[in-house]
């Protein structure tokens, strides 16, 4: 069974950098699958940050101003996200996810169950 | 970026109701349109993607249609566990865009 936990400090003061890893079991992340990173502020919508590639290629969201840096380390089976300058905009649930591709589609098939980040001095 | 347009925002329904969500895009995407259920407290859950084809698990009460910018989400059968947030999601280019939701309860 796949599983993904994100984990990382819970608060974060303002212009600091947010830092969050995601574990995942039963699955290797050094194969040809992405691996990303959602966002969901209190009340509000689903925000796509970025994914990463075992083979170190990164796609993310100009939203965020190049604040976003993602890494991956297949010797532990985790990937990472930071975010760097961070305001009380970025107070969030992160979530991990798989991107899995079948055929040309490709899509979020599985989901860690959330880590909340709170921006707050 | 493509924008995303979902209708209604929420809707009232009872077990058993079928109902249907809308999203729009604000481009032509083809069939590169996702679905998927986020129960209170929960992360979301991938339900339909290419726009029709329904993921490995999920019952048949769930259908997805449509192409180009207007697509649709068809629950045939409310059950207790589908009263939650509907989310639609593009994968034709990035940023990857979700739309703003969509709340069924009772």
């Amino acid at each position: 069974q796949v599983q993904l936990q994100e984990s990382g400090p819970g608060l974060v003061k303002p212009s600091d950098t947010l830092s969050l890893t995601c574990t995942v079991s039963g699955y290797s992340v050094g194969g040809n699958d992405w691996w990303g990173w959602i966002r969901q502020s209190p009340g509000k919508g689903l925000e796509w940050i970025g994914y990463i590639h075992h083979r170190g290629n990164t796609y993310s969201n100009s939203s965020l101003k190049s604040r976003v840096t993602m890494s991956l380390d297949t010797s532990k089976n985790q990937f990472s996200l930071k975010v760097n300058s961070v305001t009380v905009d970025d107070t969030a649930v992160y979530y991990c996810a798989r991107r899995y591709s079948f055929g040309s589609h490709w899509y979020f098939d599985l989901w860690g169950r959330g880590a909340l980040v709170t921006v707050s001095s | 970026d493509i924008q995303m347009t979902q209708s209604p925002s929420s809707l009232s329904a009872s077990i058993g109701d079928g109902v249907t969500i809308t999203c729009r895009a604000g481009q032509n995407i083809g069939t590169y349109l996702n679905w998927y259920r986020q129960q209170s407290g929960k992360a979301p859950e991938l339900l339909i993607y290419g726009a029709s084809s329904l993921q490995s698990g999920v019952p048949s009460r769930f259908s997805g249609g449509g192409s180009g910018t207007d697509f649709t989400l068809t629950i045939s059968s409310l059950q207790r566990e589908d009263f939650a947030t509907y989310y639609c999601q593009q994968s034709y280019n990035v940023p990857l865009t979700f739309g703003g939701g969509t709340k069924v309860d009772i």
